[in-house]
């Protein structure tokens, strides 16, 4: 199947600054890629879509100033956290469906926590 | 966005077959049934999908109720790695994953 990877795997930051995460997907082009975030015991919860060469939209109640995204190019998306506080930590996922879009290929996550 | 209800948890025994069960009573004509499936501290993976035919494929098979209503994921000879959670999701083409809260599988030796 596709893949997709997410990098880093785990992130530790002090309060106040600002983490980036990459998703690439590496044997196909994404026009649009997802991002997730997944708090322990619970689903995952979309947090915006990310269309390259233009702008993300985001999900009801996120906030884009906090959680800039960039779809740079057609295998590269990105996630920067600004300002990260200990509530951002969670388990960030990026996904991405290569061709029509049926089958969506996820990456491996990325776990941040805030201190 | 169509939902579907799934039991929480189920439990299973290593290499017996599993029947993890999905309802999905306002699934419209044009959605799709995926599963997909999401280990300990990994990023979900794609199991199957269908839309009206039963499904096979290595890792599982998908069986589509006639009128649509519910599923059933069938793994035929469970193993300690498919414990997981199971995702049934609704959906449509290139539209986004939306999660619910799937079943936690336990896989007994």
């Amino acid at each position: 199947g596709a893949v997709v990877s997410q990098h880093p795997s785990w992130v530790i930051c002090k309060s106040g600054t600002s983490v980036k995460i990459e998703c690439r997907s590496l044997d196909f082009q994404a026009t649009t890629m997802f991002w997730y975030r997944q708090f322990p015991k619970q689903s995952l919860m979309l947090m915006a879509t990310s269309n390259e060469g233009s702008k993300a939209t985001y999900e009801q109640g996120v906030e884009k100033d906090k959680f800039l995204i960039n779809h740079a190019s057609l295998t590269l998306s990105t996630l920067t956290v600004t300002s990260a506080h200990p509530e951002d930590s969670s388990f960030y996922i990026c996904s991405a469906p290569p061709g029509q879009g049926n089958v969506a290929f996820f990456g491996q996550g990325t776990r941040l926590t805030v201190v | 966005d169509a939902k579907t209800t799934q039991p929480n948890s189920m439990e299973s025994n290593e290499e017996e077959p599993v029947h993890l069960p999905c309802n999905h009573s306002t699934i419209s004509g044009t959605d799709y049934i995926h599963w997909y499936r999401q280990l300990p501290s990994q990023g979900p993976e794609y199991v199957i999908h269908g839309l009206t035919s039963n499904v096979n494929n290595r890792m599982a098979s998908l069986a589509i109720a006639e009128d649509r209503k519910s599923s059933t994921l069938i793994l035929h000879r469970a193993t300690l790695r498919d414990a997981a959670v199971y995702y049934c999701i609704l959906k449509q083409g290139a539209q986004k994953l939306v999660f619910g809260q799937g079943t936690r599988l336990t896989i007994n030796p």
